[in-house]
């Protein structure tokens, strides 16, 4: 199975500055067919999981362009500029490669 | 506007069945490859089990291979889990997504306790 693991466990950011997560793979995600299969989540509190990006760096439907994704292989970003109090909950990333599909254990943020 | 409803939770004993459903709308059901995802009271993110749009193709986390089953039926825009042989580890809230998990329902809780 691939693992995913995420790091910070948690962070905690003051409004308007930025945060990053970091997710590495034990195996590459990038496909034959040129595309990278990872993937990031938002979960609120209380709420289910909503994905924010796609492909390691396509900005899901009705995300805010503040939410960015970059990597190479195996290591990837997550970036999150000017965070708002509405960004706290927890962070996972995930991967969509192959079955079965795998999540990092997740990253909680904070507002300062 | 997409929606999956989950619905079936509940509280049951160890070694018995229950069955959740997951009926979609606001998008073409047929069309989607669909996953069950589960998450432990406190704890992440967990595959279960995904069906491909025509449930030609069918996975399984292994730990639920021969006890779970994954279903759907596209005339009635619903996806299904069978759960038998329960036990105390499967108790979680259970999300029905898309396959590429661009979409999520609201969970449906499970309990195993006797």
């Amino acid at each position: 199975d691939i693992v995913m693991t995420q790091a910070p466990l948690s962070v905690s950011v003051t409004p308007g500055e930025s945060a990053s997560i970091s997710c590495r793979s034990s195996k590459s995600l990038l496909h034959s067919n040129g595309i990278t299969y990872v993937y990031w989540y938002l979960q609120k509190p209380g709420k289910s999981p909503q994905l924010l990006i796609y492909r390691m760096s396509n900005l899901a439907s009705g995300v805010p362009d503040r939410f960015s994704g970059s990597g190479s292989e195996t290591d990837f970003t997550l970036k999150i500029s000017r965070v708002e109090a509405e960004d706290v909950g927890i962070y996972y990333c995930g991967q969509l490669l192959e079955n079965p599909l795998t999540f990092g254990s997740g990253t909680k943020l904070e507002i300062k | 506007e997409v929606q999956l409803v989950e619905s079936g939770g509940g509280l049951v004993q160890p070694g018995r069945s229950l069955k959740l459903s997951c009926l979609a709308s606001g998008f073409t059901f047929s069309n989607y490859g669909m996953n069950w995802i589960r998450q432990a009271p406190g704890k992440g993110l967990e595959w279960v089990a995904s069906i491909s749009s025509s449930s030609s193709y069918i996975y399984y986390a292994d730990t639920v291979k021969g006890r779970f089953t994954i279903s759907r039926d596209n005339a009635k825009n619903t996806l299904y889990l069978q759960m038998t042989s329960l036990r105390s580890e499967d108790t979680a809230l259970y999300y029905c997504a898309s396959r590429t998990t661009d979409y999520w329902g609201q969970g449906v809780m499970v309990t195993v306790s006797s």
